[in-house]
């Protein structure tokens, strides 16, 4: 069945430094990305997200790219900042399958 | 506007009872979601639905049923509670069907004792 992977489920950094978090995806259907922030206690939120026809997004300190051939993409943080610690999924979805398909999460510490 | 609202919050059940979770979308958005949630799995896609038809569904046992309103309210049903049933579930809605960002309720945390 379709499945995506998530890597690493736990990533501290010190802050000012980057955070890499990698996902891969089996369903070669999928053609949205999109990658949800949860804060403690919160619901999850929509940081950004990247369609099959596009390589690279990025919008402020967040970049996302995609491998569409190596059925891969990551999520980039730069200048990370203590605000940024939190749990981040990445997700694949076939927008004709109606089913999106999650990331186990990486919990990410940034230390000050 | 209001955001995805899920009732009850908390709720604490015994096993073999069963249980009623619900979800009231941003209003006009048609597609509701529902996830499990749990500690080290992530989400975990329970089903779909659109229009009051279930699109989609995820890899749980028939216990797990839903359904959705004319209003696009959707409802959760969990029969004969397990103790590996306790999680937060989380629903999410979209305007539409095969739309994309998902707008995510608070959740419902289950304790099954």
């Amino acid at each position: 069945g379709e499945n995506v992977e998530q890597h690493p489920s736990t990533l501290s950094v010190q802050e000012g430094d980057s955070a890499v978090i990698k996902c891969t995806y089996s369903d070669s259907a999928s053609n949205y990305f999109p990658w949800y922030k949860q804060e403690l206690g919160k619901r999850p939120q929509l940081i950004i997200d990247i369609r099959s026809n596009v390589g690279e997004k990025k919008d402020q300190r967040i970049a996302v790219t995609l491998n569409k051939t190596a059925k891969h993409f990551s999520l980039h943080i730069t200048e990370t900042q203590p605000e940024d610690s939190a749990v981040y999924f990445c997700a694949a979805l076939n927008t004709g399958g109606f089913k999106t398909i999650f990331g186990a999460g990486t919990r990410l510490f940034v230390k000050a | 506007k209001a955001g995805v609202t899920q009732t009850p919050r908390y709720l604490i059940k015994t096993r073999g009872q069963q249980v009623t979770l619900s979800c009231s979308p941003i209003s006009g958005h048609r597609s509701v979601s529902w996830y499990q949630q749990t500690p080290g799995q992530g989400l975990q896609f329970l089903f779909e639905y659109f229009s009051e038809t279930q699109r989609n569904k995820g890899n749980f046992p028939g216990r797990f049923s839903g359904r959705q309103f004319s209003n696009s309210r959707s409802e959760m049903n969990v029969s004969t509670l397990e103790l590996g049933d306790s999680a937060l579930y989380l629903c999410a809605s979209s305007l539409a069907e095969g739309d994309t960002e998902a707008f995510f309720g608070q959740g419902t945390r289950l304790t099954v004792v």
